[in-house]
């Protein structure tokens, strides 16, 4: 597996609080991607990076913010949690390879329940 | 935007029987990606398809892409139980900086019985 860590694993939170997850990658890719994962919806792209400080937007980026200031490391933060973010959130990166594959490499996910 | 809808949701099969899942999506694609994610895991890809009517085989997996570039297809041959998992395609586009947005299907959940 390629070096990819989220933290934390798990979290519980209230509604209305705020709330940070990390990715941290050791591979020194280019690209880095949140997607949730929800039943029925496969996964979707929150935010994505295209480099440190360079950020933009996926289909489903309300509510989440993200920031880049290292390489290794991007951040989602949902500012005020509500229950409708109750997911599972997959922080991947990706690096464009010689055959132009573009893999993404997904880290072990992050459970996060909003009561 | 684009959508990329994926049939069956769920399949039950014996072991040693054949599965098929199927990919189509709203739009012409550039290429599609297939990942498996293993119950409690996270998604791990497979392969990638490029060219129209393209197929690819690893091991018992063969991979199509459509003709007209909008649909895809996995057949596993002879399953089993290291065969369980969720089965995604994702259709690949350029993003803003150049990184890919995957649209992924919805998935379809696989199950093997002995």
């Amino acid at each position: 597996d390629a070096g990819i860590t989220q933290s934390p694993r798990h979290k519980v939170t209230e509604t209305g609080t705020p709330v940070t997850l990390r990715c941290h990658q050791t591979e020194n890719h280019r690209y880095m991607y949140w997607y949730r994962q929800d039943p029925g919806h496969g996964l979707r792209l929150i935010h994505y990076s295209y480099g440190v400080k360079d950020t933009d937007k996926g289909e489903v980026s309300d509510g989440y913010s993200v920031s880049r200031s290292k390489t290794e490391d991007f951040l989602l933060t949902l500012e005020s949690a509500t229950s409708s973010q109750t997911s599972v959130y997959f922080c991947a990166i990706s690096e464009r390879d010689r055959f132009a594959t573009d893999t993404q490499y997904f880290g072990p996910g992050t459970r996060l329940t909003v009561l | 935007g684009q959508q990329v809808m994926q049939i069956p949701q769920y399949q039950h099969v014996q072991e040693g029987e054949d599965f098929t899942t199927y990919c189509n999506s709203s739009t012409t694609l550039s290429n599609i990606q297939w990942y498996k994610q293993r119950p409690g895991g996270h998604p791990v890809f497979l392969i990638q398809l490029v060219k129209s009517g393209e197929v690819k085989k690893q091991k018992r997996l063969t991979f199509q892409f459509g003709e007209a570039k909008k649909n895809s297809s996995l057949h596993i041959t002879a399953t089993q139980t290291t065969d369980v998992g969720t089965y995604f395609c994702a259709g690949r586009t350029i993003l803003t900086g150049g990184g890919n947005k995957l649209t992924f299907g919805t998935g379809t959940q696989l199950k093997v019985e002995l």
